[in-house]
């Protein structure tokens, strides 16, 4: 069975910097590609960042880029994001995902963890 | 403002069908970009229901069917059930973005 833990949530002043952690059990972490999608309070899922399973291709929100970085070490089965320069706006409930499919046209998400959740806020 | 268009809320009777739209453009539905459909619970992570425009994941019922054309995509629900009443989202690649987009979501409820 699939299953993704993700962890690291927490309430952060604006500027502040963050890093989530998302380990994976249940398939070869190393052959699929990871995304990162966030879920604002009363909105619909937003794509953040994704991750090929070697890493070699990354894809970014322009929301994030320059501030948001993501990294795998498939030693550990585990996924990171590491946000920095942190805005109220990237309050949400963030959940590490697994890609499935040819990219990036066909690209779904299908598996998701449970989610952690960011706080920006003075 | 999402890039895929949804409609906010959807509701039927148990039994009833009803389908929910997501509607895009040329760069993401309208260039070939597969669409897939999520339902979530409130307070739950979204689950996959729909790939690559109609495909159903093992374990979802095959009262759920999906459809594409042109620019827009639709999620059917046919027998609709009290446990059906959840929120729907649709996602797709856009090209201009580079990226991956979802819909704004359709809150469905069951009368």
């Amino acid at each position: 069975e699939v299953q993704l833990l993700e962890s690291g949530g927490d309430l952060v002043q604006p500027g502040g910097s963050l890093r989530l952690s998302c380990v994976a059990s249940g398939f070869t972490f190393s052959d699929v590609a990871m995304s990162w999608v966030r879920q604002a309070p009363g909105r619909g899922p937003e794509w953040v960042l994704s991750l090929s399973g070697n890493s070699v291709d990354t894809w970014y929100a322009d929301s994030v880029r320059g501030r948001f970085t993501i990294s795998r070490d498939n030693f550990k089965n585990t996924l990171y994001l590491q946000m920095h320069s942190l805005r109220a706006e990237d309050t949400a409930t963030y959940f590490c995902a697994k890609m499935r499919g040819h990219p990036p046209s066909s690209y779904h998400m299908d598996a998701w963890g449970k989610g952690t959740t960011v706080t920006v806020s003075s | 403002q999402s890039v895929l268009t949804q409609p906010p809320s959807g509701s039927g009777a148990p039994g009833q069908r009803v389908t929910i739209s997501c509607t895009g453009s040329n760069s993401n539905i309208g260039a070939g970009s597969d669409v897939h459909w999520y339902y979530q619970l409130p307070g739950k992570a979204p689950k996959l229901l729909i790939f690559r425009n109609n495909i159903r994941p093992s374990g979802v019922p095959d009262r759920f069917s999906g459809s594409k054309s042109g620019t827009s995509a639709s999620l059917a629900i046919t027998g609709l059930q009290a446990d059906d009443e959840a929120d729907y989202y649709c996602q797709s690649y856009d090209s201009s973005l580079s990226g991956w987009v979802f819909g704004g979501g359709t809150k469905l409820t069951v009368l």
